[in-house]
């Protein structure tokens, strides 16, 4: 079946640096991928979709300049989150897919900014 | 980002009864549905799917109904185990995008 690698699962950053997460399709190619974000005890709230070879498309509300997404390979979408405060401190999870035949999400990541 | 709901309501339910998990969704061209469950600290995982040109499927010990009229979602879990304890969602795309959009979720408590 499909698998999707997210490293890290976890980080601690100090406030005002940057991070960058991964988001690998192991056995199958995605053209697409799709990045969200999960505060405690809350659903999972799509923060933008990556395509290969173009840009990302933003969520409303979600800044584009700080959370930057590369989707250079059709195996890999990266998310930086730049100059990091604790409020962006969540659980970040990444899936791709293809619509009408379901995603397949990562293990996500714990960012904890301090 | 788009999310129906923010707070998790939770379903308490004892080992061997069945359970039901409710959800409703929002858009009306949305066409294809799935049930996702979330354990603590990890991604969601795949349950089981259905189209809009259907109103239940059957899976292995899961049931989803699908209700256009009002927009409705359930999943019936029969015989819920301790290991079906976790957070489920409903989840609503449609073939015109690309976009999956999640429900508030429900957390499922199975009492041994």
């Amino acid at each position: 079946g499909a698998v999707v690698s997210q490293h890290p699962s976890w980080v601690i950053c100090k406030s005002g640096t940057s991070v960058k997460i991964e988001c690998r399709s192991l056995d199958f190619q995605a053209t697409t991928m799709f990045w969200y974000r999960q505060f405690p005890k809350q659903s999972l709230m799509l923060m933008a979709t990556s395509n290969e070879g173009s840009k990302a498309t933003y969520e409303q509300g979600v800044e584009k300049d700080k959370f930057l997404i590369n989707h250079a390979s059709l195996t890999l979408s990266t998310l930086t989150v730049t100059s990091a405060h604790p409020e962006d401190s969540s659980f970040y999870i990444c899936s791709a897919g293809m619509t009408n035949y379901g995603y397949t999400f990562g293990s996500g990541t714990r960012l904890t900014v301090v | 980002g788009e999310s129906v709901g923010l707070h998790l309501p939770t379903l308490s339910v004892q080992e061997g009864d069945n359970s039901i998990i409710n959800c409703a969704y929002s858009n009306s061209a949305s066409d294809y549905f799935i049930w996702y469950k979330q354990e603590s600290g990890k991604g969601p995982q795949f349950i089981i799917d259905i189209r809009s040109n259907m109103d239940k499927r059957q899976g292995q010990r899961v049931t989803v109904l699908l209700n256009k009229t009002v927009k409705h979602l359930s999943l019936q879990i029969a015989a819920t185990q301790p290991g079906d304890s976790a957070v489920y969602f409903c989840a609503e795309t449609y073939t015109g995008g690309f976009k999956t959009i999640f429900g508030a979720g429900t957390r499922l408590f199975v009492k041994a």
